[in-house]
């Protein structure tokens, strides 16, 4: 069973696009968060959502709007796709507090 | 907020050395320090974990040691494999904090 699962794995779109990606995790974590890392590997944190309140919201762009129905579920949407979006972007979960997080695959974003 | 250095940004080591990857941080309140092995096409895994009550901690080939008066720690993979070959991160955390990311060092092991 996948612990943090995110879709799509790819998604190649146009400049000026709004897509969505999907992030479920199935550890009972009452945290999940969205890192963006770019091509120098750098992990950045971009929000992080604990039973379903927004409590991080770094230096992003509000053309990025997290929406978490659950607290299972943590989906990223973003508007008016720009190039500098490209990047891969990971959802992982925790439990609060010191404890690990554990990480989804990633979704390579690619904007032509 | 927290700053992560982490060093080498690359580290080539033959198959049976030893590998030692080096990280430092700013916040004295930090107490949780754990690692991530990222492989090609895959999320960051964690591979092993330290808090600050603790100097050091093993799991099998894998080690880290923990400073916290000199604010580093580091991570000993001994007996290395092709099969360590990767991206591993280090991070801090203070309890209600965010984790900090070192920027991440690239081990190749040749065979």
């Amino acid at each position: 069973d996948t612990a943090v699962s995110q879709t799509p794995k790819y998604l190649v779109t146009q400049m000026g696009n709004d897509k969505s990606i999907k992030c479920e995790q199935n550890l009972g974590h009452d945290t999940m968060y969205w890192y963006k890392q770019d091509s120098k590997k750098f992990l950045k944190i971009m929000f992080s959502y604990n039973n379903k309140e927004l409590i991080i919201n770094e230096t992003v762009p509000n053309r990025f709007s997290p929406k978490s129905p659950d607290k299972a579920h943590l989906n990223l949407h973003i508007n008016s796709l720009e190039l500098g979006d490209s990047a891969v972007y990971f959802c992982a979960s925790s439990q609060g507090g010191l404890q690990p997080q554990h990480f989804g695959d990633g979704t390579r974003l690619s904007i032509l | 907020g927290e700053n992560v250095e982490q060093h080498p940004s690359t580290l080539s080591v033959q198959e049976g050395d030893s590998a030692v990857i080096k990280c430092t941080y700013s916040d004295s309140a930090s107490n949780y320090f754990p690692w991530y092995k990222q492989e090609l096409g895959k999320g960051p895994q964690l591979i092993i974990d330290i808090r600050s009550n603790v100097g050091e901690k093993k799991d099998q080939r894998i080690a880290v040691t923990l400073n916290k008066t000199a604010k580093h720690f580091s991570l000993h993979i001994t007996e290395t494999q092709p099969e360590d070959s990767a991206v591993y991160f280090c991070a801090a955390q203070r309890l209600g904090n965010q984790f900090y990311f070192g920027t991440g060092t690239s081990l190749t092991v040749i065979p």
